[in-house]
């Protein structure tokens, strides 16, 4: 399995702000995803974050609202820009090692907006 | 187009009850099948999988069983826990590489 760690675990922004957040796994893998967690609700896919190139959005985002890097096969940031409170949700980053097989989630990001 | 369907919580158990989620998919051609586990304030943990059909994925007494016939993957446990209330997650990966999550159904265990 994948150890994967995300940071900061949980923010409380003011409105008009942008946040970082960063995902580190403990191993190269071929996948990783952002994902976003409304109270109560399932999993969204925001995106895949593609190792050297754009990420791939889903339909509802856009890169200007959720820019994402991926410099390496072990690393991702998300960024949410301009928050309004609408954005208040668990951000959760995920990957998978190879084709067919297992995601594995990090611990998320609890993200606050007022 | 694909999905995922879980039975609609929240479902509430006394200890050591029976536990049946039901779970059921739509998509074409064979897909992996997951059931993963949300604890409150943390993230998704895996908790059993099956690859193909009449697989068994089994895990910390949880069990569900691929079922063609019926593109079915019900969860099951003999006798719950308080410490297994949680949120859990049905998701299928698609042969197209993609994941789907069903809704999620939160169980809630009294002792």
């Amino acid at each position: 399995s994948a150890v994967i760690s995300q940071k900061p675990s949980r923010d409380i922004c003011q409105r008009g702000t942008s946040l970082t957040i960063q995902c580190q796994v403990d191993s190269q893998v071929t996948m990783m995803f952002w994902y976003r967690q409304q109270p109560g609700q399932s999993l969204t896919l925001i995106a895949t974050a593609n190792q050297g190139s754009e990420a791939t959005y889903e339909s509802g985002f856009v890169i200007d609202k959720f820019p994402i890097s991926r410099p390496n096969l072990t690393f991702s940031t998300l960024t949410v820009s301009n928050m309004s409170p609408e954005d208040s949700s668990i951000y959760l980053c995920s990957s998978i090692r190879g084709r067919g097989e297992t995601q594995y989630f990090g611990p998320g990001t609890r993200l606050l907006v007022l | 187009g694909d999905s995922v369907t879980q039975m609609e919580g929240p479902v509430t158990l006394s200890e050591e009850a029976f536990l049946t989620i039901n779970c059921t998919y739509t998509a074409t051609g064979y897909p992996s099948l997951f059931w993963y586990v949300q604890y409150p304030g943390e993230g998704l943990q895996l908790l059993l999988k099956a690859t193909k059909a009449d697989d068994k994925g089994s895990n910390k007494g949880f069990e569900a069983t691929y079922r063609k016939e019926t593109t079915s993957f019900h969860l099951e446990k003999g006798s719950v826990q308080v410490s297994d209330s949680a949120v859990y997650f049905c998701a299928a990966l698609l042969e197209g590489q993609n994941f789907v999550f069903g809704p999620g159904t939160r169980l809630s265990v009294l002792p």
